[in-house]
């Protein structure tokens, strides 16, 4: 079964701390990307990558780091340099013009 | 600067009319524009799409119009049915011609579709 899996599903971090957020997949797709989503904010896209060992910033790239080392993992990790990381993190792929797949979230809470 | 809209935060229906979802864009360089229907704490699901060489794509109860002049698409649903109840985003791209490209989304419409 082809898919996006997302984990974990609920993190909690404390202030100050890196947290490293897994998104995995087998869809064969070359283009992975990492958006959070706010309330009354929509999808904001913070990293992209369109192929391996390469990637580019999204438009709230500030206080978080990815890395596409192979086709099928592109992690991203909320470093402590993120003033208000307390957000829904979707991971979403795709291949040509088909449109997004997205994975099922991580909801990251600060404590 | 939101290059995708979506005014209405929130719109309510009886079940069985028709539900109206507005989106506005503002770069005139967007070429292909997509629904996505998202439940709570869940990822988005792809609904339906359209290429800015149409001005209207049908899938069962759901339609798309595309009114590049005005720079804006609905995304209709009839009849609406409580299942229906979702935040709704919209989406834009410069595809390219089947180039990768990064999707602009807007900030969401929550449908709430009454009994």
């Amino acid at each position: 079964d082809g898919g996006i899996t997302q984990s974990p599903k609920y993190l909690f971090r404390k202030e100050g701390q890196n947290v490293t957020l897994s998104c995995e997949q087998n869809l064969n797709h070359d283009a992975m990307y990492w958006y959070r989503q706010d309330p009354g904010q929509g999808l904001r896209l913070i990293y992209y990558s369109q192929i391996v060992n390469d990637f580019q910033k999204g438009d709230i790239a500030e206080g978080y780091s990815v890395s596409r080392e192979k086709k099928e993992s592109f992690p991203l990790t909320v470093t402590s340099a993120q003033k208000n990381p307390t957000a829904f993190y979707l991971c979403a792929t795709s291949q040509g013009d088909y449109g997004y797949t997205f994975g099922s979230g991580t909801r990251l809470t600060v404590v | 600067d939101q290059q995708v809209k979506q005014n209405s935060p929130s719109l309510s229906v009886q079940e069985g009319r028709i539900s109206i979802l507005n989106c506005d864009y503002t770069n005139s360089m967007f070429d292909y524009f997509l629904w996505y229907k998202k439940y709570p704490a869940e990822g988005p699901t792809f609904l339906i799409s359209i290429s800015s060489i149409k001005d209207k794509n049908e899938d069962g109860r759901f339609t798309v119009f595309l009114n590049k002049s005005a720079k804006h698409l609905s995304l209709h649903i009839v009849p609406s049915q409580p299942g229906d109840s979702a935040v709704y985003f919209c989406a834009a791209s410069d595809w390219g011609g089947g180039a990768t490209n990064k999707l602009i989304f807007g900030t969401g419409t929550l449908l709430a579709v009454q009994p």
